[in-house]
């Protein structure tokens, strides 16, 4: 399967301020990542599609300005978390979708964000 | 209706044993199913994927799908601890698109 870095693994920050999580396919070019965010004991829920080249698409319910996606290359998806808050706080995990016809994912290590 | 629907658990069996893992999803058109496994504070590991009715094997790990009844599942045979974790069930939906759905996972441990 695919190999997917993530950076950093934990970030504290205090309210207001802006973090980025970045993410990275090792060993094959990716044209399509995904952004999840998972809360403690819950399932993972997806924030947005990341597309090579262009906008990335956001699931209902997600604020596009407050969750900046740019995927500017086949190998690097960056999430920008904009004036973080405490609500923000979370395991926040992309992955990578791997070529062929069955939708596969695989995913990155995760990035702990906490807000304080 | 949740779109993939599985126990929360746990699901705890003794070592050696069958776990039996199950999950039921609301998309007749779904097209491709995936189990997945989280150990806690990880992220999720791809275990299997189907996409065909019957059985699939791989090592200890048995998919089988149902679509008529709308039913995947994931046996796990000889469970060992290191097993122990959560596992996702996750559906690709029909038209094309590349998005999956997210069950909430059941929980398993196995038993020393």
């Amino acid at each position: 399967g695919a190999v997917v870095s993530q950076h950093p693994s934990w970030v504290i920050c205090k309210s207001g301020t802006s973090v980025k999580i970045e993410c990275r396919s090792l060993d094959f070019q990716a044209t399509t990542m995904f952004w999840y965010r998972q809360f403690p004991k819950q399932s993972l829920m997806l924030m947005a599609t990341s597309n090579e080249g262009s906008k990335a698409t956001y699931e209902q319910g997600v604020e596009k300005d407050k969750f900046l996606i740019n995927h500017a290359s086949l190998t690097l998806s960056t999430l920008t978390v904009t004036s973080a808050h405490p609500e923000d706080s979370s395991f926040y995990i992309c992955s990578t979708l791997m070529g062929g016809s069955y939708n596969e994912q695989f995913f990155g290590p995760g990035t702990r964000l906490t807000v304080l | 209706q949740k779109e993939v629907e599985q126990n929360s658990g746990p699901l705890s069996v003794p070592e050696g044993a069958i776990a039996s893992l199950n999950c039921t999803y609301s998309d007749r058109g779904s097209q491709s199913f995936f189990w997945y496994r989280q150990y806690s504070g990880k992220s999720p590991e791809l275990i299997m994927f189907i996409y065909s009715n019957g059985d699939k094997e791989d090592g200890r790990f048995t998919a089988q799908l149902n679509k008529a009844s709308q039913y995947v599942s994931l046996l796990i045979r000889d469970s060992q601890p290191s097993d122990s974790a959560t596992y996702l069930c996750a559906v690709s939906n029909s038209g094309g698109y590349q998005k999956v759905t997210f069950g909430t996972g059941t929980k398993l441990q196995v038993i020393p």
